[in-house]
């Protein structure tokens, strides 16, 4: 168990839709991340904040958006989902910026029909 | 983006050492190595990582080359519980970091 809880477990939705995945950082983690793993695209680093800021973005479709709230927890927005959203989710979290082991936690399966 | 390249699969037997290569010829002054694995169903986890000299861990050894184009993960005596995926990660102080394919360790009893 990494300390980092993702929920929910599992998400099935329809195109065109928006869904919400949330994930709480270990206790004392200032940094989370988010991360897009499909069959095709492998692990895809989506975006970075720490300590409420965002600090790095990768390949986040302009549809997609994330925050992090002030008790440090995040949420990962995704809208207007296409087929090829399917994904297994995860939320990852670190102490500081950056060189920090990075915890991840169990994500969350999305499936978009 | 700095890139890695790994072997697609690779084999070994239990309780025998091994070696998982990873090029990085495009590394940069600070970048740091990283290695992950991935255990079916389950999120990554780090394994170790290191700059410029190797490293030692309860888990594993992290081998890089004198130009840092390259290195090798360690894994002194394989068990059934190491067969995972293997992503070796060039970290650019936070900016993007890149998972690479991996490489699929089956770990045979």
């Amino acid at each position: 168990d990494s300390g980092v809880t993702q929920t929910p477990k599992h998400l099935i939705t329809a195109t065109g839709q928006r869904v919400t995945l949330r994930c709480s950082p270990r206790s004392g983690d200032l940094s989370v991340y988010w991360y897009q793993q499909s069959l095709d695209q492998g692990l895809q680093f989506l975006i970075q904040y720490y300590n409420g800021e965002e600090r790095a973005k990768g390949n986040i479709l302009e549809r997609f958006s994330a925050q992090q709230f002030p008790d440090l927890h995040s949420e990962l927005n995704l809208s207007s989902l296409e087929l090829g959203d399917s994904a297994l989710y995860f939320c990852a979290s670190s102490l500081g910026l950056t060189q920090e082991t990075q915890y991840f936690g169990p994500g969350t399966r999305l499936l978009v029909l | 983006d700095a890139k890695t390249t790994q072997p697609n699969s690779m084999e070994s037997n239990e309780e025998e050492p091994v070696h998982l290569p990873c090029n990085h010829s495009t590394i940069s002054g600070t970048d740091y190595i990283h290695w992950y694995r991935q255990l079916p169903s389950q999120g990554p986890e780090y394994v170790i990582h290191g700059l410029t000299s190797n490293v030692n861990n309860r888990m594993a050894s992290l081998a890089i080359a004198e130009d840092r184009k390259s290195s090798t993960l360690i894994l002194h005596r394989a068990t059934l519980r190491d067969a995972a995926v293997y992503y070796c990660i060039l970290d650019n102080y936070g900016q993007n970091f890149v998972f690479g394919p991996g490489t699929r360790l089956s770990v045979l009893p």
